[in-house]
């Protein structure tokens, strides 16, 4: 199964800064990586597709990067309600792993 | 408007059976590939399972394989999963999920979430 390594785990910012949120593959997934986003008490909820592109209803402020091993997330300007995990996954092959998460916190 | 509705969680002895339903609401549901994806206490996402529009194909994680299986009745809009040979690490919130239309393995609906408990 392919690996995907999120880092930080945890990322402390202020409301108004710029979040970068990283993904490796163990192996080249191409554009296949999605980026889910997760509340308390919440199911995920899709924000990115195939590295780059916006979900229904997300936000411009999401922007998604990459291909191959290595991707980006990135919150232009945090808003209060974007602190939460956030989970990279990839769709190269069955099973579509997920990432181990990054916590976005409030400083 | 989209709604993916779970039920069929709770408490069960490990080596019990458990099924968990999914109904469907707000898309036509026979268009979509659906899934299953667990979430263990604290942790984080596993995909379970997945099935084909027509229940064709079936894929599973290799953890579950031989003790869960998925299925589907497009008449009733439903989504299921028979899980047999419960163990203690299938303690998990088990979410209904659907695939995105064009690509394979995107969620883009996601029910609420059912729990799951293996314990004695």
């Amino acid at each position: 199964d392919i690996v995907l390594t999120q880092s930080p785990a945890t990322l402390s910012l202020s409301p108004g800064e710029r979040a970068t949120l990283s993904c490796r593959a163990s192996q080249s997934v191409s554009s296949y990586l999605a980026w889910y986003q997760q509340k308390p008490g919440q199911a995920p909820r899709l924000l990115i597709y195939d590295a780059s592109n916006r979900a229904t209803g997300i936000p411009a402020r999401f922007s998604g990067s990459g291909s191959g091993t290595d991707f980006t997330l990135t919150i232009s300007s945090l808003e209060p309600e974007d602190f939460a995990v956030y989970y990279c996954q990839q769709r190269g092959n069955w099973p579509g792993t997920f990432g181990g998460g990054t916590r976005v916190e409030i400083k | 408007e989209v709604q993916l509705v779970e039920s069929g969680g709770g408490l069960v002895q490990p080596g019990g059976s458990l099924r968990l339903s999914c109904a469907a609401s707000g898309f036509t549901f026979n268009s979509y590939w659906m899934s299953w994806v667990r979430q263990a206490p604290g942790k984080g996402l596993e995909w379970v399972a997945n099935i084909k529009q027509d229940g064709s194909d079936k894929y599973y994680v290799d953890s579950v394989k031989g003790r869960f299986t998925i299925s589907r009745d497009n008449a009733k809009n439903s989504l299921y999963l028979q899980m047999n040979t419960l163990r203690a690490e299938d303690t998990a919130v088990y979410y209904c999920a659907r695939d995105r239309w064009v690509q394979w393995l995107v969620l883009d609906q996601w029910g609420q979430g059912t729990l799951v408990t293996v314990s004695s």
